[in-house]
């Protein structure tokens, strides 16, 4: 089956300054790539996502790319705010699973103001 | 429009008994997956079910079943509790299953505490 890794496991940027979250996977038949937020106690929510026709996709401060001969994609947030800070999950599924995520191990990332 | 809800919000049993967890996904929601997040494993996948079939499963024992109902709501049961079985129980909703469309909706989850 599909195996997703994820990296940094932690990452701490000053407020104004760029993320980046990287994510590998081993199943060249994944086609979609969503990336979720955890705030703490809080459900994980998407915030932006791929489909494997695409290389890159910006939704205001945030954007993603994709790599498919390399099998890795990121997350880059810029202009970072404290209320950036959570734990971001980055996901990949083939189109034969069903609705079957799998899910990278997470990022925390803290804003410091 | 009412997001994902799942009950009970906190839970707290003891090992060897057993638990049943819900989830009421978004009206028109035909699609309800399961995980299971801890700090060491992250989120993994439990289960899937798409109109009231198990249509996908991961790598949990037996002792871990759900079902779902002709109104798309969702349960999930775990018998015989262990320690290791603490988590907090995600379920998530989408509109179309296989569908790429749209992603996950998750509710907030119910924290099972196994003492």
């Amino acid at each position: 089956g599909e195996n997703v890794e994820q990296h940094p496991s932690t990452l701490s940027v000053q407020e104004g300054d760029s993320a980046v979250i990287k994510c590998t996977y081993s199943d060249s038949a994944s086609n979609y790539f969503p990336w979720y937020k955890q705030e703490l106690g809080k459900r994980p929510q998407l915030i932006i996502d791929i489909r494997s026709n695409v290389g890159e996709k910006k939704d205001q401060r945030i954007a993603v790319t994709l790599n498919k001969t390399a099998k890795h994609f990121s997350l880059h947030i810029t202009e970072t705010q404290p209320e950036d800070s959570a734990v971001y999950f980055c996901a990949a599924t083939p189109p034969y699973n069903f609705n079957k995520f799998y899910f990278g191990s997470g990022t925390k990332l803290n804003v410091k103001p | 429009k009412a997001g994902v809800t799942q009950t009970p919000r906190y839970l707290i049993k003891t090992r060897g008994q057993q638990v049943t967890l819900s989830c009421s996904p978004i009206s028109g929601h035909r699609s309800v997956s399961w995980y299971q997040q801890t700090p060491g494993q992250g989120l993994q996948f439990l289960f899937e079910y798409f109109s009231e079939t198990q249509r996908n499963k991961g790598n949990f024992p037996g002792r871990f079943s759900g079902r779902q109902f002709s109104n798309s709501r969702s349960e999930m049961n775990v018998s015989t509790l262990e320690l290791g079985d603490s988590a907090l129980y995600l379920c998530a909703s989408s509109l179309v299953t296989g569908s790429l469309d749209y992603g996950y909706t998750f509710g907030s989850g119910t924290r099972l505490t196994v003492v």
